[in-house]
């Protein structure tokens, strides 16, 4: 069965201190790495897909990397707007479309 | 903007009640799902669909159907409404390969 565990389930950052947080996973056969940050009563927004181990990807503050086993989302100089919930998902290979998500991660960034 | 609309932001239901919660996409997409979201449950898939008049079950379908007569809309059905039911529901969409993008969310609440 696939899994999905993202760590810490809680972080709480100064403005302008770094940190990363954590997905690891579990799947058969992975096609596909997602990242989305999700604001309060909202609907998740899609941030990254990573495809193979040794991909990254960036967006303004943030950068996701893969490895077999798992992806480190970094946060660089974050701002009070990065607080959000960040959530992980993986897909399976063949022919599978549903992402199996991970409980995510709340991130607090205090001014 | 390619949009995923969930056509109710907040619903307040009475227990017994059929409940219907729909999902409209504007982007051709195939595929179409339904996931609720709890605290510390992180998100659950209830149904998808990958085409029209086609529907799986998910993690969790149990007092719950679904609808899909046109690919642009995925509806999600409380046959009977519970307490237990009262949760943010969640509906996506994907192209084939890709990962989703999310509606806004429904807040349902079951009294």
């Amino acid at each position: 069965e696939d899994q999905v565990t993202q760590s810490p389930e809680a972080l709480r950052l100064q403005e302008g201190e770094s940190s990363s947080l954590n997905c690891s996973y579990t799947v058969s056969g992975l096609r596909g790495l997602f990242w989305y940050r999700q604001d309060p009563g909202k609907g998740p927004e899609f941030l990254f897909t990573l495809y193979s181990a040794g991909e990254e990807k960036e967006k303004e503050r943030l950068k996701a990397t893969l490895t077999k086993k798992e992806s480190f989302l970094h946060i660089t100089a974050p701002k009070p707007e990065d607080s959000a919930t960040y959530l992980c998902a993986v897909q399976e290979g063949q022919g599978a479309q549903k992402l199996v998500f991970g409980q995510g991660t709340r991130l607090t960034i205090n001014p | 903007d390619v949009k995923v609309t969930q056509s109710s932001r907040y619903l307040v239901k009475r227990t017994g009640e059929k409940v219907f919660l729909e999902c409209v996409q504007d982007m051709d997409h195939e595929n179409m799902f339904w996931y609720r979201q709890d605290p510390g449950l992180g998100l659950r898939l209830i149904y998808f669909s990958y085409d029209v008049k086609m529907k799986e079950k998910g993690d969790i379908p149990e007092g719950y159907s679904v609808s899909r007569e046109k690919k642009e809309r995925f509806s999600l059905i409380l046959e009977s409404a519970s307490t237990n039911q009262t949760s943010m529901y969640l509906c996506a969409s994907s192209q084939t390969n890709y990962g989703y993008t999310f509606g806004s969310g429904t807040r349902l609440t079951v009294v």
